[in-house]
């Protein structure tokens, strides 16, 4: 059973470009969780999904930033016109249900913006 | 602002010794939970303990709750230089609640 599948595990993108980041759940997991890390601090919540809804996104800067998880394939994370402070690690989590205590993380993407 | 906060920041000790974290959060909680982040990869989960639980083993690690304090610590017992990582508390507020909350975290090393 893979694990949370996360693509590119590294990117590397001008100013102003666009990030695209992928994120495919565990096998049977239909919620999916996008947190970002800066360098040296902690996990900072995005967004929630379940498959074609968005239930949290309360994380989510107000602009360029958008998620999606389709009916069908990953979610995706977009990042528009990506700024120098976007640089960081982005990580996906998946769980089987709202109510399972533990979500599952993947290896993380990590932008760097120059 | 940020729920968890862990201390130290920092902490270097040598092979065999104990480690312990602290982690101390601002509101009530329905549990919390412990990761560890090795460089450059992913989290993974170590451990959970529910606001009723006070205390909870996992192999060499131990997890106490103290709801009153809103504090929360990690002990590693005989640490091994495969322990050393970035260790991160992280709380749920509810049952239902999908934003885990995380601390900034304790760096820990682990000389042989």
């Amino acid at each position: 059973n893979a694990g949370v599948m996360q693509n590119p595990r590294h990117l590397v993108r001008r100013r102003g470009q666009e990030a695209r980041l992928r994120c495919s759940p565990m096998k049977g997991h239909s919620h999916v969780y996008w947190y970002r890390q800066l360098p040296e601090e902690g996990l900072k919540f995005m967004v929630y999904l379940q498959k074609e809804n968005i239930i949290d996104e309360s994380g989510m800067p107000k602009e360029r930033f958008s998620a999606e998880f389709p009916k069908e394939g990953p979610s995706i994370l977009r990042i528009q016109q990506v700024v120098r402070g976007d640089s960081a690690a982005y990580f996906c989590a998946s769980s089987p249900s709202r109510q399972l205590y533990t979500i599952y993380f993947g290896e993380g993407s990590w932008l760097t913006v120059v | 602002s940020q729920q968890g906060e862990e201390d130290p920041q920092a902490l270097s000790i040598q092979e065999g010794e104990n480690a312990t974290m602290n982690c101390s959060y601002k509101t009530s909680i329905n549990n919390l939970q412990w990761y560890r982040q090795n460089s450059g990869r992913g989290l993974v989960h170590l451990i959970l303990i529910r606001s009723n639980e006070r205390e909870k083993h996992s192999g060499r690690l131990r997890v106490t709750l103290d709801t009153s304090k809103k504090s929360s610590s990690l002990l590693i017992t005989a640490s091994r230089a495969a322990d050393t990582a970035s260790y991160f508390c992280a709380t749920r507020t509810d049952e239902y609640g999908n934003k885990l909350v995380f601390g900034a975290g304790t760096i820990l090393r682990v000389k042989s």
